[in-house]
């Protein structure tokens, strides 16, 4: 079974921190993801990663960076909090490079709370 | 702008009865669509797909079917069962690229 583990379930931070979202997973994928999930805009993709070191921008990735230094984990960056970083981060792996049809494989979710 | 709408945010359904979600998108370049399921506290998981040389997918209760003229794809589950209770996305890619994510409907099935 595939699995993608995320650091933290829920997290709560103050307006202005450096936040990091870690996310592993043990299949070998080569393409991982980084989305938020907020009401009544579904799943907006922030960034995603085809290989280590390499990194793309999604649809929303102002605000936000990422750091893909080993195959397995993949970490999404918040570099000064702000309240309307407040919502579900998900992360999310699958097979084949650069882009993928593939299936994509969902961690449980962080919630982030932002005050 | 949305590229993947879902327009009913909630749908409730006997248990034994089908239900039929709906997603329509706007890109006529999406060649491939897919269906995850998501109960709370979880992440989304796989569902069914269909790529667009296709009309149809089935899978057990679950089939999918594609009108590429309409830009409308449904997820038909026969029977519900209460198990079957959760968020329902649509997604949709072109050529390969990013899958787009439609918001969402939310399913009850009522026992």
């Amino acid at each position: 079974d595939v699995k993608v583990t995320q650091s933290s379930r829920y997290l709560v931070k103050r307006t202005g921190e450096k936040v990091f979202l870690e996310c592993v997973q043990d299949m070998d994928h080569e393409n991982m993801f980084w989305y938020r999930q907020d009401p009544g805009l579904g799943l907006r993709l922030i960034y995603f990663s085809y290989d280590v070191k390499m990194k793309e921008k999604g649809d929303i990735p102002e605000g936000y960076s990422v750091s893909r230094e080993k195959k397995e984990r993949f970490s999404l960056i918040l570099e000064s909090a702000s309240t309307n970083q407040t919502s579900m981060y998900l992360c999310a792996s699958s097979h084949s490079s650069p882009h993928s049809t593939d299936t994509q494989y969902f961690g449980p979710g962080t919630r982030l709370t932002v005050l | 702008d949305q590229q993947v709408k879902q327009n009913s945010p909630s749908l409730s359904v006997q248990e034994g009865r089908i239900s039929i979600l709906n997603c329509d998108y706007t890109n006529s370049m999406f060649d491939y669509f897919l269906w995850y399921k998501k109960y709370p506290a979880e992440g989304p998981t796989f569902l069914i797909s269909i790529s667009s040389i296709k009309d149809k997918n089935e899978d057990g209760r679950f089939t999918v079917f594609l009108n590429k003229s309409a830009k409308h794809l449904s997820l038909h589950i026969v029977p519900s069962q209460p198990g079957d209770s959760a968020v329902y996305f649509c997604a949709a890619s072109a050529l390969g690229n990013q899958f787009y994510f439609g918001t969402g409907t939310s399913l009850t099935v009522i026992p």
